[in-house]
């Protein structure tokens, strides 16, 4: 199975910082993969796929990049709303696995 | 609007089985891969299964393989999710979610669009 490791696990912010997450494949997935949002009592909810693409709606302040084993997710300038546990999946094989979370909250 | 709405969650015993539903009304299910999708209280996000358009690729992760099975109706535009010989491990939220393939590959390019608000699943004595 692929294991995903995001880092870091817990990160505390401001609004207007820039934030970044890591998230590293133990083994190469080329560009498969997808970060999501999740905010607590709700739904995931995708924000990129094929790593970089940005889904139809999500502010442009969000993006992604990598390809191989080492990913990132990027918010160029956090906002209110932003506070919320990210995730990584890959889609490379089944089964299809998640990392850990990040937790970003509010410094 | 396109919405998933799970269904059929509950307390039960070690051993016992559930089974979930997802209705899919607002969108034509039948041309989606649709996926479950569970996680534990205080934990991350674990991928149980997914299933293609038309039924006939289904894939497990471990933990579940042997125990849990999905299926769909597609004329009832409903998910289901059956879950045999149910352990403490897995308590959690179960989500379905919607994949934009309708076929079930890998590499997958689009990951899940759509997702139900979940259901929560508890197994305890």
């Amino acid at each position: 199975d692929i294991q995903l490791t995001q880092s870091p696990s817990f990160l505390s912010a401001s609004v207007g910082d820039r934030v970044t997450i890591t998230c590293r494949a133990s083994q190469g997935i080329s560009i498969y993969l997808a970060w999501y949002q999740q905010k607590p009592g709700k739904a995931p909810k995708r924000l990129i796929f094929v790593a970089s693409t940005l889904q139809s709606g999500v502010p442009s302040r969000f993006s992604g990049s990598g390809s191989g084993t080492d990913f990132t997710l990027t918010i160029s300038s956090l906002q209110p709303e932003d506070f919320a546990t990210y995730y990584c999946q890959q889609l490379n094989s089944f089964p299809l696995t998640f990392g850990g979370g990040t937790k970003v909250e509010i410094k | 609007q396109v919405q998933l709405v799970e269904s059929g969650g509950g307390v039960v015993q070690p051993g016992r089985s559930l089974r979930l539903s997802c209705a899919a009304p607002g969108f034509t299910f039948s041309r989606y891969g649709m996926h479950w999708v569970r996680q534990a209280p205080g934990k991350g996000l674990e991928w149980v299964a997914v299933i293609s358009y038309d039924g006939s690729n289904k894939y497990y992760a471990d933990s579940v393989k042997g125990r849990f099975t999905i299926s769909r109706d597609n004329s009832k535009d409903t998910l289901f999710l059956q879950m045999n010989s149910l352990r403490a491990e897995d308590t959690a939220v179960y989500y379905c979610a919607r994949d934009p393939s309708n076929i079930v590959v890998v590499p997958a390019l689009y990951g899940m669009d759509v997702w139900g608000q979940g259901t929560t699943v508890t197994v305890s004595s």
